[in-house]
């Protein structure tokens, strides 16, 4: 039973370039979440799938795109990097949304330079 | 949501009980109150969490004060793997937001 787990680990990009971060759980959970976490702060909820087939916004949606594939799946997509996209990617699940606690996977540890 | 107000930091006995504060004044009837905690960069890890009742479960207790509107969270026996910082979040949705926490420090 391997948790939530995220893909890539590090990732270093160019300013203008593109990437998917890639995250799937095996916990059959109906949400999944996507937060970022710069230096010496807290996480901030970039985007959120209450259930398959639903996606809304989070707190720093800007400049990202998601996709609920599937129930196990939720990908994370910058279309054109920038630096100040550089932080560590968190992504999380739980089992029926709020009131449930989350399971984080290890992180992408992403910088745009 | 809710804000929370935690001390940036503070320091434990290996052994000894840990308190940690937590101000929510601004709390709402239907929302939690969330203990996580973040060791080293690793993904945040669930500790507990409550709505009216204290509550207590293998890792920790979560005293909350009768008006709500603050919480303590009690690590019975801290060791040095305890050493983290710990996030207080209310919320009632979705939209958990994490705070900057109390880094605490377990010493020898």
């Amino acid at each position: 039973n391997a948790g939530v787990t995220q893909t890539p680990k590090f990732q270093v990009l160019k300013t203008g370039q593109s990437m998917t971060l890639q995250c799937a759980q095996d916990m059959n959970h109906n949400s999944m979440y996507w937060y970022r976490q710069d230096p010496g702060m807290g996480l901030r909820l970039i985007y959120y799938s209450a259930s398959e087939g639903t996606t809304d916004k989070g707190e720093v949606p800007n400049g990202y795109n998601v996709s609920r594939l599937n129930k196990r799946e939720f990908s994370l997509r910058l279309e054109s990097a920038a630096p100040s996209q550089t932080s560590v990617y968190f992504c999380a699940s739980s089992a029926t949304g709020p009131n449930e606690k989350l399971f984080f996977g290890s992180g992408t540890q992403l910088s745009v330079l | 949501d809710a804000k929370t107000t935690q001390p940036p930091s503070m320091d434990c006995a290996e052994g000894r009980a840990a308190n940690l504060p937590c101000n929510h004044s601004t709390i709402s009837g239907n929302e939690y109150v969330y203990w996580y905690r973040q060791i080293h960069s690793q993904g945040p890890q669930y500790i507990i969490h409550g709505l009216k009742n204290n509550e207590t479960n293998e890792m920790a207790s979560l005293i909350i004060t009768e008006d709500r509107k603050s919480s303590t969270l009690i690590l019975p026996h801290a060791t040095l793997r305890d050493t983290a910082v710990y996030y207080c979040i209310v919320s009632s949705d979705y939209k958990l937001s994490f705070g900057a926490g109390t880094t605490v420090t377990v010493r020898a």
